[in-house]
């Protein structure tokens, strides 16, 4: 079975800079992978996914991941953090040989300080 | 991009009531729909799948006599949470897909969720 961690429950950055969050995988065949964002108390937003091809994957609001086969990861990053992006962002992966379920990371909350 | 709409966005209920939460697809035809259940600062937990015209499929531990789900058209799924306690106060979430799982680019697309709280 597929499984997600996302390490890090909660992440504080500085308005300007980098964001990284931290997303790793399991599953035994190639998974589909995905970022969502959930403001608070609103469903989940899409940012970006990687299906096939091209591993470095651009997204909504200036986000982009890569995924890296070798080290089971699909970091999410943003060059510069504005005050917009605090909200809770969720890694997901999906397997076809799994049903298609999507399953996600424990998320992570993000923290944007002036 | 696709809109999907849950109602209401929060409800509250007495114990030992029943709850129906609506999700609509309002711009496409869902196929497939999801519900999750969020609990306060976790994730997203499926509790069943449902095809349209089809019984939902729930995952292991999901009471299907409690959660009632019926998918009765291509727009609109509901969840009944029948006979509510307060251990079911939750944040519900679905989601609903026009072609799931057909190919690679299939796209889920989110409600805003219900907040639902049983006292």
């Amino acid at each position: 079975a597929q499984s997600v961690t996302q390490l890090g429950s909660h992440v504080s950055v500085s308005e300007g800079a980098l964001v990284l969050l931290r997303c790793n995988y399991s599953s035994s065949v190639p998974p589909y992978l995905f970022w969502y964002v959930q403001y608070p108390n609103q469903g989940l937003q899409l940012l970006l996914k990687y299906t096939t091809g091209a591993t470095l994957v651009k997204g909504i609001n200036g986000f982009e991941a890569e995924f890296k086969k070798s080290e089971t990861s699909f970091h999410l990053t943003k060059p510069s953090a504005h005050m917009s992006d605090a909200a809770e962002y969720f890694c997901a992966v999906k397997v076809k040989a799994a049903g298609n379920k999507l399953t996600f990371g424990g998320g992570t909350r993000v923290l944007v300080k002036p | 991009g696709a809109v999907v709409s849950q109602h209401p966005s929060w409800v509250i209920c007495k114990s030992g009531t029943s709850v129906k939460i609506e999700c609509r697809s309002l711009d496409f035809q869902a196929t497939t729909m999801f519900w999750y259940r969020q609990f306060p600062k976790q994730s997203l937990m499926l509790m069943a799948t449902s095809n349209e015209g089809s019984k939902a499929t729930y995952e292991q531990g999901v009471e299907k006599d409690k959660f009632l789900i019926n998918h009765a058209s291509l727009t609109l799924s509901t969840l009944t949470v029948t006979s509510a306690h307060p251990e079911d106060s939750s944040f519900y979430i679905c989601s609903a897909s026009p072609d799931w799982g057909r190919h690679e680019n299939t796209e889920a697309f989110f409600g805003q969720g219900t907040r639902l709280t049983v006292v």
